[in-house]
């Protein structure tokens, strides 16, 4: 079965200090792993995906990930924190095969705080 | 703008009405979804059309019941509201070309608050 684990359920940080959101995933085939964001009472955003190609990806606003097949993980990273990047943050997977379609499997979410 | 839209972004009711929440996308995608999303942040899929059809039915209330008059469009009735379906609920859609990551794109949530 496929499931994701997000270690942290809030991480705070300074501005302008590295970020560090961490995903294990668990997935019976090769996986496709994303990580989403969510500004307070804002929709999700795809901030970037992985899909076999690349294992370090760089998405959006400055955010990478890398995908480890050896620790199972896909732990999202960022050198410098902004303010704006204050927000939640959800390491997905992409679930099993149902009804013709494959579903999104979303973990816990990780709440980021940045302070001046 | 090209997007995922919802109505309202609001909802504040009494247990046992009656309410509808609509989404709308404008992407030309052909698959749309609706979520949930609890006071912990959790999410879950409840439903997905493909095509006007339903192709995902998570274990939810029939008491749900989700409407695609058109590919571009998914709303979700819920009767006889209870206090447990408070939460945001999403819409999302997709295109089935991309089933390979399955890429979606989410509306901007509808908040229910039932009293």
């Amino acid at each position: 079965a496929q499931s994701v684990t997000q270690l942290d359920s809030h991480v705070s940080v300074s501005e302008g200090t590295p970020v560090l959101l961490r995903c294990n995933y668990s997935s019976s085939y090769s996986p496709s792993l994303f990580w989403y964001v969510q500004h307070p009472n804002k929709g999700l955003q795809l901030l970037l995906k992985y899909t076999s190609a690349a294992t370090l990806v760089k998405g959006i606003n400055g955010f990478e990930a890398e995908f480890k097949k050896s620790e199972t993980s896909f732990h999202l990273t960022k050198p410098s924190a902004h303010m704006s990047d204050a927000a939640e943050y959800f390491c997905v997977v992409r679930g099993p095969f149902s009804g013709g379609y494959n579903k999104l499997i979303f973990g816990a979410g990780t709440r980021l705080a940045v302070h001046p | 703008d090209t997007a995922v839209s919802q109505t309202p972004k609001y909802l504040v009711t009494q247990m046992g009405n009656d309410k509808s929440i609509k989404c709308e996308q404008n992407l030309g995608h052909d698959t749309m979804y609706w979520y949930k999303q609890d006071s912990k942040k959790f999410l879950k899929i409840m439903f997905s059309y493909n095509n006007k059809e339903l192709i995902i039915n998570e274990t939810v209330p029939n008491r749900f019941s989700p409407k695609s008059p058109d590919k571009a469009h998914l709303n979700l009735h819920i009767n006889s509201l209870e206090l447990g379906d408070s939460a945001v609920y999403f819409c999302a859609s997709s295109h089935v070309r991309d089933r390979s990551y399955n890429e979606q794109f989410f509306g901007p949530g509808t908040r229910l608050t039932v009293l």
